[in-house]
């Protein structure tokens, strides 16, 4: 069984530029989730996905954070404009289900805004 | 209070030693305990994971023990071998909403 991919792996822009992660979930995984992990941090949760429709994104900075997951499989979390705060390692996982507790991390985008 | 406090920062074990990592909680919503396994460059990978109805859960050399009066738990890693040297995170769930919330990590090293 795949697992979760993201791309890309790492990313280097400059403060007030643009940028877009890509996942792609587990075949049949209807949740999806992004998460932002600081360094030495633990992650947190940005956005939660059930299909295509979201079900939290209380805290996703939506000024300057948009998602989206089309079609209920693939999403893409940007980021317009970057800020340095927001360097970080972004991980996309999946599950089964809401109900279905086990997540399935890809293995993230470190993106490092100068 | 949405929060999973996470002991030690850091851990250094001999091989063959048991370290263990502590967590506590303060939401008594809170049903669903899981620990993930955290290597350089790669994303958390589950461990174990635990429901408040059982005081204690072994998979391999991991054990899970939880205090639901003291709302607190821990991982133990039995005979712990240079290969467990990882960040380690505990983390919490409800209602079955599928949101994760961790802890700020441990980062293990066992030393050979």
């Amino acid at each position: 069984e795949a697992g979760v991919a993201q791309s890309p792996r790492y990313k280097i822009i400059e403060k007030r530029q643009s940028v877009a992660f890509w996942c792609n979930p587990i075949s049949g995984h209807a949740t999806l989730y992004w998460y932002q992990q600081i360094l030495g941090q633990g992650p947190k949760l940005l956005i939660q996905f059930q299909n295509n429709g979201v079900v939290d994104d209380s805290q996703l900075p939506k000024d300057r954070f948009s998602a989206e997951r089309l079609k209920g499989v693939d999403s893409t979390l940007k980021i317009q404009p970057a800020k340095l705060e927001d360097s970080a390692v972004y991980l996309c996982a999946s599950s089964f289900g809401r109900q279905a507790y086990e997540q399935y991390f890809g293995p993230g985008t470190r993106l490092t805004v100068t | 209070q949405q929060q999973v406090k996470q002991s030690p920062q850091s851990l250094i074990v001999q091989k063959g030693g048991i370290p263990i990592i502590n967590c506590a909680y303060e939401n008594t919503a809170f049903d669903y305990f899981p620990w993930y396994q955290q290597f350089p460059g790669k994303g958390p990978a589950l461990l174990i994971a635990i429901r408040p109805d059982v005081s204690e859960k072994k998979e391999g050399r991991f054990t899970i023990s939880f205090n639901k009066s003291a709302k607190q738990f821990s991982l133990h890693i039995m005979d712990s071998q240079p290969g467990d040297s990882a960040t380690y995170f505990c983390a919490a769930s409800w209602g079955g909403t599928g949101k994760l919330i961790f802890g700020q990590g441990t980062t293990l090293q066992v030393k050979p």
